[in-house]
């Protein structure tokens, strides 16, 4: 298993445009988590799955915000009509359940919204 | 969500020990402290983490409090390839998300 891999690895659209990105966890963890990063702060929780089913969202994640991981192994995050605000690192990763495990992140995808 | 405070930088010299401490006195019986760092432009990369006793890898060693109010990172010898910010997180709770501070930006001088 190579990691967690995400792609693209960078991502420039319009905005009003829609995007869609994917993440491959490690094989056999059941979690999946998303985050976003901008300049300066650390990440920002977003979205949760454990296998197929999404767990619980954040504030942050918008109406124009969604996410799947169909069968439980990859997973999508689409953003429509962008804005400008969405410029971010948009980060994922996985991690078996449970508090003492540790939990792999991908190199994430920078968007950038002109 | 269970609160970390670090200090915002720390600077280093190459090949000397590095102690990153962490405060956590809201901490509950169950967290697990998590340690992260982030090179630029990269993913948040795995540390170390613990319960209640210390610990250590290859990367580093934890030095958890008796209260477990606080804990301390420890790069044994620094590099300049361990130049990031590092975050100290509580991993707890029913969903076991990571939260992100700010974290300690370490530079390390050659």
């Amino acid at each position: 298993d190579t990691g967690v891999s995400q792609d693209p690895r960078h991502k420039i659209t319009k905005r009003g445009q829609n995007v869609t990105f994917r993440c491959d966890p490690i094989s056999e963890h059941n979690r999946l988590y998303w985050y976003r990063q901008t300049l300066g702060q650390g990440p920002e929780f977003l979205t949760y799955f454990q296998n197929e089913a999404q767990l619980e969202k954040s504030r942050l994640l918008s109406d124009r915000f969604s996410a799947e991981r169909p069968k439980g192994s990859f997973s999508t995050l689409e953003i429509q009509r962008t804005e400008q605000g969405d410029s971010a690192m948009y980060l994922c990763a996985s991690s078996l359940a449970g508090p003492g495990t540790e939990a792999f992140f991908g190199q994430g995808t920078r968007l950038t919204v002109v | 969500d269970a609160k970390t405070t670090q200090p915002n930088s720390m600077e280093s010299n190459e090949e000397e020990p590095v102690h990153l401490p962490c405060n956590h006195s809201t901490i509950s019986g169950t967290d697990y402290i998590h340690w992260y760092r982030q090179l630029p432009s990269q993913g948040p990369e795995y540390v170390i983490h613990g319960l209640t006793s210390n610990v250590n890898n290859r990367m580093a060693s934890l030095a958890i409090a008796e209260d477990r109010k606080s804990s301390t990172l420890i790069l044994h010898r620094a590099t300049l390839r361990d130049a990031a910010v590092y975050y100290c997180i509580l991993r707890g709770g029913s969903n076991y998300k990571l939260t992100f501070g700010k974290g300690t930006l370490l530079t390390v001088n050659p």
